[in-house]
């Protein structure tokens, strides 16, 4: 197993745009979650996942945001209607269900730029 | 409403020597901490937790320190490498799915 994998790595889209971002967990971990982080900033929690249930939910995720996680494996986040302000990198995280003291297997992230 | 602070965004410190990476948390429900390493262009790499049942945890050569009653937390590396130059983030939970991140602290260890 190669970790978790996101595709793109980057992105670069005109204000307005929607942008769909796919994130590859590790294998046997049930639980997956999206974070952001921008410049100057520590990742902040968007959403997380246990097998295909969306069990928890950020306010920073307005109604342009919308994950999915169709199978319990790969999960999408989208964003439409981009705005400058959503620049930033998509951080994607699995783990294991009961190991959360343990941390997350972060992946590499998909930069956002938003012009 | 920032939950946990990293007050020192960088620190320099020669080979060989400790690091002492700092963190302060506001939440006295945060039982879960971690640490997390990240070298640009890759996600965060987790280093070392610890619960709040415990005040101290060690692997290898890094040792964090929970002080729950002036709720802090610090990370020390002996004796740092500069394989370890890299940014440093403390992160602490309720439930051990949402984690609050601090801001960082970028540390550089000189040969």
């Amino acid at each position: 197993d190669t970790g978790v994998s996101q595709d793109p790595r980057h992105k670069i889209t005109k204000r307005g745009q929607n942008v769909t971002f796919r994130c590859d967990p590790i294998s046997e971990h049930n639980r997956l979650y999206w974070y952001r982080q921008t410049l100057g900033q520590g990742p902040e929690f968007l959403t997380y996942f246990q097998n295909e249930a969306q069990l928890e939910k950020s306010r920073l995720l307005s109604d342009r945001f919308s994950a999915e996680r169709p199978k319990g494996s790969f999960s999408t986040l989208e964003i439409q209607r981009t705005e400058q302000g959503d620049s930033a990198m998509y951080l994607c995280a699995s783990s294991l269900e009961g190991v959360g003291s343990y941390g997350y297997t972060f992946g590499s992230g998909t930069r956002l730029t938003v012009v | 409403d920032q939950q946990v602070k990293q007050n020192s965004p960088s620190l320099s410190v020669q080979e060989g020597r400790i690091s002492i990476l700092n963190c302060d948390y506001t939440n006295s429900m945060f039982d879960y901490f971690l640490w997390y390493k990240k070298y640009p262009a890759e996600g965060p790499t987790f280093l070392i937790s610890i619960s709040s049942i415990k005040d101290k945890n060690e692997d290898g050569r890094f040792t964090v320190f929970l002080n729950k009653s002036a709720k802090h937390l610090s990370l020390h590396i002996v004796p740092s490498q500069p394989g370890d130059s890299a940014v440093y983030f403390c992160a602490a939970s309720i439930t051990g799915n949402q984690f609050y991140f601090g801001t960082g602290t970028s540390l550089t260890v000189i040969p």
